[in-house]
């Protein structure tokens, strides 16, 4: 079966301080990746997608940026956090396209910015 | 442009009664529908999806949703909520395009409160 792992699950970073979040999907290949945003337990912001290894897709211009260096790995990275960039990061990865088939999820980062 | 609407941002329902929770979009053709449940601090867990055939699709933990076209809705249901079905839920829809698509629009999510 397939699973998605990423860590840290809570991180607290100051101000100005360097970012890197890290997603891995076990179990499928060449996956579609996401990442996004969860604003005080609300809606998803979209911000990164990739349909294959070295290929992003930016939804919202901002402080961040996103790789994916294997097939099954998802990273989202700041090279200078902004107070704006606290929130909950959910990674997410599903099939194809236009594939009737859900997005799953993985359990997120709390990331909370000093 | 495409969207997707929840218009509650809570429904509080006691333990026992009969739940819905609503959800309307604006895609063109013939998008694939879903739910999620968010609990605290957790991933988006799938609950259900309608792709296509009978109107009433049943899903995970006895939820079921119904779907109407005319109407553009895909309102989530269950007969008898239970107090640990409280949480944050989320419809989705992927739209079909020509071209292919990889995004799936999500609402903005209905806080299901259940009382016991």
């Amino acid at each position: 079966s397939q699973t998605i792992h990423q860590w840290p699950a809570t991180l607290v970073q100051p101000v100005g301080s360097p970012l890197s979040l890290e997603c891995t999907v076990e179990g499928t290949s060449n996956p579609n990746l996401y990442w996004y945003r969860q604003a005080a337990g609300r809606g998803l912001q979209l911000l990164f997608y990739s349909v294959g290894i070295g290929q992003i897709s930016s939804e919202v211009p901002q402080n961040l940026s996103a790789s994916r260096p294997q097939d099954r790995q998802f990273i989202l990275s700041s090279k200078k956090l902004l107070l704006s960039d606290s929130g909950f990061y959910l990674c997410a990865w599903s099939k194809g396209a236009d594939s009737n088939q859900p997005q799953h999820f993985g359990d997120g980062t709390r990331l909370s910015i000093l | 442009a495409q969207s997707v609407a929840q218009p509650e941002d809570q429904v509080n329902v006691a333990e026992g009664n009969p739940l819905t929770v609503k959800c309307t979009y604006s895609v063109s053709g013939n998008p694939y529908l879903f739910w999620y449940v968010q609990y605290p601090n957790r991933g988006l867990q799938f609950l259900l999806k309608y792709i296509t055939g009978d109107n009433l699709v049943k899903g995970s933990y006895g939820f079921e949703a119904e779907f109407n076209k005319s109407q553009t809705s895909f309102h989530l249901k269950k007969p008898s909520a239970l107090v640990s079905d409280s949480a944050l839920y989320f419809c989705a829809v992927r739209p079909i395009t020509a071209s292919g698509t990889y995004k799936y629009i999500f609402g903005t999510g209905t806080r299901l409160k259940v009382l016991a």
